[in-house]
């Protein structure tokens, strides 16, 4: 069974312009999770779909945005880039339902912006 | 106050022998799951044990083991004859609510574990 793919792996990006990542859950998985790790703030929840409807959010600004298509595969835009969004941003795929969710996570996107 | 604390500082542990590290949560709610996770240097998070509030008994996945202390709000992981490859951050984390309705994961700071050989 494949992992949880992101891509790209690595982005560098200016100051003011715009980055969309993607990420492919696992086969089966409705729930997909994103989630931002930098060395200050440690891993902060961004938000969640499930079933191509966001059931959480975190506390980030309007410049963070996702969605998710109806195979599941997610997207994540961050608009007007500042330069502390640089960061790990880590997807989490898992199957939503039932009592043990644990999510899996792919390798993560390393954002860079200058 | 903090949903989950790991305050150990940089741990380092011999190969072969046994490491406990720690892991202390709060929450009201009755309902939820703790995870423990392993992230090496290249990034990916890799699920190692989870613990649900219910479950009767500590977790244990292979050299992987939970003591869970429900009374104390503790979940410490236990890995035991350590490897090389277990070098890495490890986080704890805790889902909170009724299964299903929510896959937020909240996340402890973490803690780096250094094998020696």
């Amino acid at each position: 069974k494949a992992g949880v793919t992101q891509t790209p792996r690595y982005l560098i990006k200016t100051r003011g312009q715009q980055v969309t990542l993607s990420c492919s859950p696992i086969s089966g998985h409705r729930s997909v999770s994103w989630y931002q790790q930098t060395p200050g703030q440690g891993l902060q929840f961004l938000f969640e779909y499930f079933s191509e409807t966001q059931r959480n959010k975190g506390n980030f600004p309007g410049r963070f945005s996702g969605r998710q298509f109806s195979n599941s595969r997610s997207e994540m835009n961050v608009s007007t880039l500042e330069l502390g969004d640089s960061a790990l941003y880590l997807c989490a795929s898992s199957l939503g339902t039932g009592r043990r969710t644990e999510a899996f996570f792919g390798q993560g996107t390393r954002l860079t912006v200058v | 106050a903090q949903k989950i604390t790991q305050t150990q500082p940089g741990m380092f542990v011999q190969e072969k022998e046994a490491v406990t590290l720690d892991c202390t949560y709060d929450t009201s709610d009755p309902s939820y799951g703790l995870f423990w996770y392993k992230q090496p240097s290249s990034g990916e998070m890799i699920f190692l044990i989870y613990q649900g509030s219910y479950d009767q008994q500590n977790a244990t996945e292979g050299r992987y083991s939970l003591n869970f202390q429900k009374a104390r709000k503790s979940a410490n992981l236990v890995i035991s004859a350590s490897q090389l490859g277990d070098s890495a951050m490890y986080f704890c984390a805790m889902r909170e609510g009724q299964t299903g309705a929510n896959s937020k994961l909240t996340f402890g700071k973490g803690i780096t574990l250094s094998v020696r050989p």
